[in-house]
């Protein structure tokens, strides 16, 4: 099982949107709508974002929002603000006992 | 409050064992699964497994199936996660986190960085 594919880095301005993408397969992604999306500060754990597709846990500003279309889904923050700067990752369930959980590969988004 | 206190770093030489601890608190130790998430310096984050608390069943990631061993003690609200035969590319923060729902993780340990090297 391989890793669901995100873009290195992405970047807006102060008050801008900036769209992360997350791709996987049939098996995963596009199989479940159990997608997540985490949060990660430097040296910090992760910190859950979006839970099942387009669900916030509570606390987390609704500037963030994720949705999926096919074996693709989109973490779209809106409103950008300084700390937004992090890593963010994208998790799918994968259906198999040896497999239960995929990540992607992080996407670096940078306030300009 | 939820909270996961995970053990100290460790340092190890390569072919040992680690075992890093995970003490949970503030709910229902048994009502939540439980996975093992580890970051490598400067990488990803890779998922290693899951224990059900409640009744001790686990699965492992293909990869490291024959190397980790997941286990928990009820009477102290702990997870423990043991890999053996560690090798340099072990060198890694690993993380316990608690399943909210299907593979969302809501509550993470603080990480235990665990160094491998000769």
């Amino acid at each position: 099982q391989s890793a669901l594919t995100q873009p290195p880095s992405a970047s807006g301005s102060p008050g801008q949107s900036v769209t992360i993408s997350c791709t996987g397969t049939s098996s995963d992604v596009g199989g479940y709508n159990y997608v997540s999306w985490y949060q990660q500060h430097p040296g910090k754990a992760p910190k859950l974002m979006i839970y099942e597709v387009s669900k916030r846990p509570s606390g987390v500003p609704d500037r963030f929002s994720g949705s999926k279309s096919g074996n693709t889904a989109s973490l779209t923050v809106s409103g950008l603000q300084a700390e937004d700067e992090a890593d963010y990752y994208c998790s799918s369930y994968a259906g198999s006992n040896n497999f239960l959980c995929v990540f992607g590969t992080g996407t670096k988004v940078t306030v300009l | 409050q939820v909270q996961l206190v995970q053990s100290g770093a460790e340092v190890k030489k390569p072919g040992a064992s680690v075992k890093v601890s995970c003490k949970a608190s503030g709910y229902t130790f048994t009502s939540y699964y439980m996975h093992w998430v580890r970051q490598a310096p400067g990488q990803g984050l890779e998922w290693m497994g899951i224990i059900n608390p409640s009744g001790g069943s686990t699965s492992y990631a293909q990869k490291f199936q024959g190397r980790v061993t997941m286990t928990r003690d009820t009477s102290t609200s702990t997870v423990y996660m043991e890999l053996s035969s560690l090798r340099s590319e072990d060198t890694a923060v690993y993380y316990c986190a608690r399943e909210y729902s299907s593979s969302s993780l809501d509550y993470w340990g603080q990480g235990t960085l665990v160094t491998v090297s000769s």
